[in-house]
């Protein structure tokens, strides 16, 4: 089983609406990444953060999707006004201190916006 | 920007057989590549990771590193309908740009 703890499972919105999703990582994991799984499976990375700083970031996420990972509470994704291409799993993966290559994902959350 | 494409998309072999499954890539400045399987509704898990050119076997798994020919590959020795799943490979580039690059996958069936 995943340790890597996505809530929700699902995800409905309109288009227009608001659409926020959690990660809480591996405990012991400083890295975290989102990523975007569509229908057709293609990864698109979104961002990355170690520790509450974000690494790096695709113009797509810095434009409309608001991200954070703070101290001592869940990461968060969300998107500022959800539209139909949005629809997708969003997971989260979260990777330990200095073996920075292998991913532990979590379950995702699966959005769909009608 | 690095380029991760796999082959083939799907695949469907008897139980028992062995499955090889494809990887390119485009940045020849690679230097981490790994293989993760998704079973249907669940989480991406890493399965073998390598570093440098060679293979690396574990159990029924191998996987093949040519950096020259910007490939690698994943082996499957007595394919077992468990196995069934998609198959996503990924690559990662040096020069603090870490995020690695996932390709589309390739969809496994073992049929019993």
């Amino acid at each position: 089983n995943s340790k890597v703890i996505q809530t929700p499972r699902y995800l409905v919105k309109g288009q227009g609406q608001k659409a926020k999703m959690r990660c809480i990582p591996e405990k012991g994991h400083p890295v975290v990444f989102w990523y975007q799984q569509n229908k057709n499976n293609e990864f698109k990375f979104l961002i990355n953060f170690q520790n509450q700083e974000v690494l790096q970031q695709i113009d797509m996420t810095e434009k409309r999707f608001s991200a954070e990972c703070p101290s001592n509470s869940p990461c968060s994704l969300e998107i500022q006004s959800s539209e139909a291409g949005d629809s997708a799993l969003y997971l989260c993966a979260s990777s330990p201190q200095g073996s920075n290559e292998r991913l532990f994902f979590g379950h995702g959350t699966k959005l769909s916006v009608l | 920007q690095q380029k991760v494409q796999q082959s083939p998309e799907s695949l469907i072999v008897p139980e028992g057989a062995m499955t090889s499954l494809n990887c390119t890539f485009s940045d020849s400045a690679s230097q981490y590549f790994a293989w993760y399987r998704q079973h249907s509704g669940k989480a991406p898990k890493a399965l073998m990771s390598i570093f440098s050119n060679g293979e690396k076997e574990e159990g029924r798994f191998t996987i093949h590193l040519n950096k020259a020919s910007l490939h690698f590959s994943l082996h499957i020795r007595d394919s077992q309908p468990s196995d069934s799943a998609l198959y996503l490979c990924a690559v990662l580039t040096s020069g603090g740009n870490y995020k690695p690059t996932f390709g589309k996958g390739t969809s496994l069936v073992v049929h019993p």
